[in-house]
């Protein structure tokens, strides 16, 4: 029962262009959002979160948006450089502080 | 460094056979996180750790235990492993307040069995 679906395995973008990673959830209990980036051979490292009391929080070139009637959250990208070609994982934090991650979005950059 | 060390980075081993992986928290972390990644899967949640004291549990398997030491290292330990054990293993630690940046995860160690 995945609570945090990723339903893109992978996603290319050309670099320059905006990458778009989604992410829905099902529990309307989740009230902390986060994202992760993972490179091969290394951790998920902590990437940007939100709030549900937002439906946007920016910080550089990522911004995540939260739609909370439609349980859905995306991450922009922009402009995509190579170096944010890697796995991104969507994650949520539940009531007991545990965090609750997506299968992950591969995202390639293209030169 | 994210300053959670795992170890070993690598482990391969026979079916039956059990292993233990290491976890040290960042340094002020009291929280340990162990989480399995299979193949084709997320990151899934087996087991935390709050001082010593087990705090949650997830999907973790009979043949599966972990503890945490008083001087917060941890460790998972893996029994009578079947060829469905083989993943990455990652650990993650976080302090107390609101995890506003989540947890901090160590690189792994990746198990394979054969």
């Amino acid at each position: 029962d995945q609570q945090v679906k990723q339903n893109s395995p992978s996603l290319s973008v050309q670099e320059g262009r905006i990458s778009i990673l989604n992410c829905d959830y099902t529990n309307s209990m989740f009230d902390y959002f986060l994202w992760y980036k993972k490179y091969p051979a290394e951790g998920p490292t902590f990437l940007i979160s939100i709030s549900s009391i937002k439906d946007k929080n920016e910080d550089g070139r990522f911004t995540v948006f939260l739609n909370k009637s439609a349980k859905h959250l995306s991450l922009h990208i922009v402009p995509s450089q190579p170096g944010d070609s890697a796995v991104y994982f969507c994650a949520a934090l539940d009531r007991d502080d545990k965090i609750i991650f997506g299968k992950g979005t591969r995202l390639h950059i293209l030169p | 460094d994210s300053g959670v060390t795992q170890t070993p980075k690598h482990l391969i081993t026979a079916t039956g056979q059990r292993v233990t992986l290491r976890c040290s928290p960042r340094s002020g972390d009291l929280s340990v996180y162990w989480y399995q990644q299979s193949l084709d899967q997320g990151l899934q949640f087996l087991i935390q750790y709050y001082n010593g004291e087990e705090r949650a549990k997830g999907n973790i398997l009979e043949r599966f235990s972990a503890q945490q030491f008083p001087d917060l290292h941890s460790e998972l330990n893996l029994s009578s492993l079947e060829l469905g054990d083989s993943a990455l293993y990652f650990c993650a630690s976080s302090g107390t307040g609101h995890l506003i940046y989540g947890y901090t995860f160590g690189s792994g160690t990746r198990l394979t069995v054969v």
